[in-house]
């Protein structure tokens, strides 16, 4: 139990596009989705908390407008990287986890962006 | 605010020998507190996890951790170690930040076990 997909698994986009990457939680309901950005040989680092139907959370210095996040479901949440630059090159893991008290994250397998 | 301090980037052990990956961690709190394991290009997978019930924790893979609170600490430990345990492992404490409980990881420490 607890899966959560992440899709695409790797894309490559040329510099100026937008790319989508979706996030379900394939056996559970998700109330809080979470993205993470995460460079080689490096730790994750939070971008946005999302909760269903709600506004995104944006940590301090991750663009919004860059980053559009949407929770529309319980179970779907999308991250769009607007206007993709080189630099925005990473691994980009999400996670889910749902209402309740054990702080427990489940995380997707992740998706590889590289932008030409 | 929550942190978490892995020592160690890199921790090289023998095959069959003792792993031992320490984490200390900051927390206003009384904190949850998380061992997750990342192979090459893939999520996290979660070893073991501290909800305040048993300080001594059992995880998969023969893994466990014992939380010291007056260390701060959630060391990660194997009695021996196999080489399918190279990965990236992170440890991580738990906390509310008004929309969700969030993460935050330590850097990361890479296990590589030498034949």
């Amino acid at each position: 139990g607890a899966v959560v997909s992440q899709h695409p698994s790797w894309v490559i986009c040329k510099s100026g596009t937008s790319v989508k990457i979706e996030c379900r939680s394939l056996d559970f309901q998700a109330t809080t989705m979470f993205w993470y950005r995460q460079f080689p040989k490096q730790s994750l680092m939070l971008m946005a908390t999302s909760n269903e139907g709600s506004k995104a959370t944006y940590e301090q210095g991750v663009e919004k407008d860059k980053f559009l996040i949407n929770h529309a479901s319980l179970t779907l949440s999308t991250l769009t990287v607007t206007s993709a630059h080189p630099e925005d090159s990473s691994f980009y893991i999400c996670s889910a986890s749902s209402s309740g008290g054990s702080y427990e994250q489940y995380f997707g397998p992740g998706t590889r962006l590289t932008v030409t | 605010a929550q942190s978490v301090t892995q020592l160690g980037s890199h921790v090289s052990v023998s095959e069959g020998a003792l792993v031992l990956l320490r984490c200390n961690y900051s927390s206003s709190v009384p904190p949850y507190l998380f061992w997750y394991v990342q192979y090459p290009n893939q999520g996290l997978q979660l070893l073991l996890k501290y909800t305040s019930a048993a300080t001594l924790v059992k995880g998969i893979n023969g893994f466990e951790a014992e939380f010291k609170k007056s260390e701060t600490s959630f060391h990660l430990t194997k009695p021996s170690a196999h080489m399918s345990d190279a990965a990236e492992y992170f440890c991580a404490v738990s906390s509310n930040n008004n929309a969700g409980n969030m993460l935050t990881f330590g850097g990361g420490t890479r296990l590589m076990v030498k034949p």
